[in-house]
């Protein structure tokens, strides 16, 4: 199993879809989790951390389902701003400073 | 403005000379890392330290080294033993411990020619 492993899409969706990406991860004593998004050529941007309860901006949710050892993203009402990719990364090992990413999955949200 | 420059953006280098990547970040961040990115991959850590005078290599060192001597400053040398040097780098930080997010500096796109 891959450390950190996302669908690489791509997922092509109308505008105003609801959309969901899911990251799975090899260490069950990961502790932190993120969310980044990369547009074309720029620098990950962090988009949401993962909390155990779950969390919500706007139209993002994010959780966390430690049982199956996963991280999932939900985007709601689709844009076409939304157009990206989205990389998870995991703080695999307790004690340790390193996110390992994934290698992301690509949105294109189409008029 | 508080944030992470890299530079230069853009860098050509010729086979078999060494080249040195800038970062340096205002945020008092404790932790920093270097990252590859190659097209369609993900992000692949280089090096990273948690504190002044300390680095560790992370998974794809060989062919690069990092120094950290100040708490701002974590320049990467890609040196001529890196086979395959042509990628995108990308700086992080992090305020430290295990629980905290990173953020990235623009990055620096390398080209051996």
């Amino acid at each position: 199993r891959k450390e950190v492993e996302q669908d690489p899409g791509p997922f092509n969706v109308p505008e105003g879809a609801t959309v969901a990406f899911n990251c799975t991860y090899s260490n069950s004593a990961s502790q932190s989790f993120f969310w980044y998004r990369q547009d074309c050529r720029k620098e990950p941007k962090l988009l949401m951390s993962v909390y155990s309860s779950g969390n919500e901006d706007g139209r993002f949710t994010a959780q966390l389902n430690r049982a199956s050892q996963y991280i999932s993203l939900l985007i709601r009402d689709s844009k076409l701003s939304d157009s990206a990719t989205y990389l998870c990364a995991v703080n695999l090992r307790a004690g340790s400073y390193q996110l390992t990413f994934g290698k992301g999955t690509k949105l294109s949200v189409i008029p | 403005d508080g944030g992470i420059t890299q530079s230069p953006k853009y860098l050509f280098r010729k086979e078999g000379q060494n080249v040195t990547l800038s970062c340096e970040q205002n945020l008092n961040h404790d932790a920093m890392y270097w990252y590859r990115q190659d097209p369609g991959q993900g992000l692949r850590l280089i090096y990273y330290s948690q504190i002044v005078n300390d680095f560790q290599k992370g998974d794809i060192a060989e062919g690069y080294s990092v120094s950290r001597e100040k708490k701002e400053s974590f320049p990467l040398t890609v040196t001529s033993a890196q086979k395959n040097p042509t990628a995108f780098y990308l700086c992080a930080s992090s305020i430290g411990g295990e629980y905290t997010e990173a953020f990235f500096g623009q990055g620096t796109r390398l080209t051996v020619v």
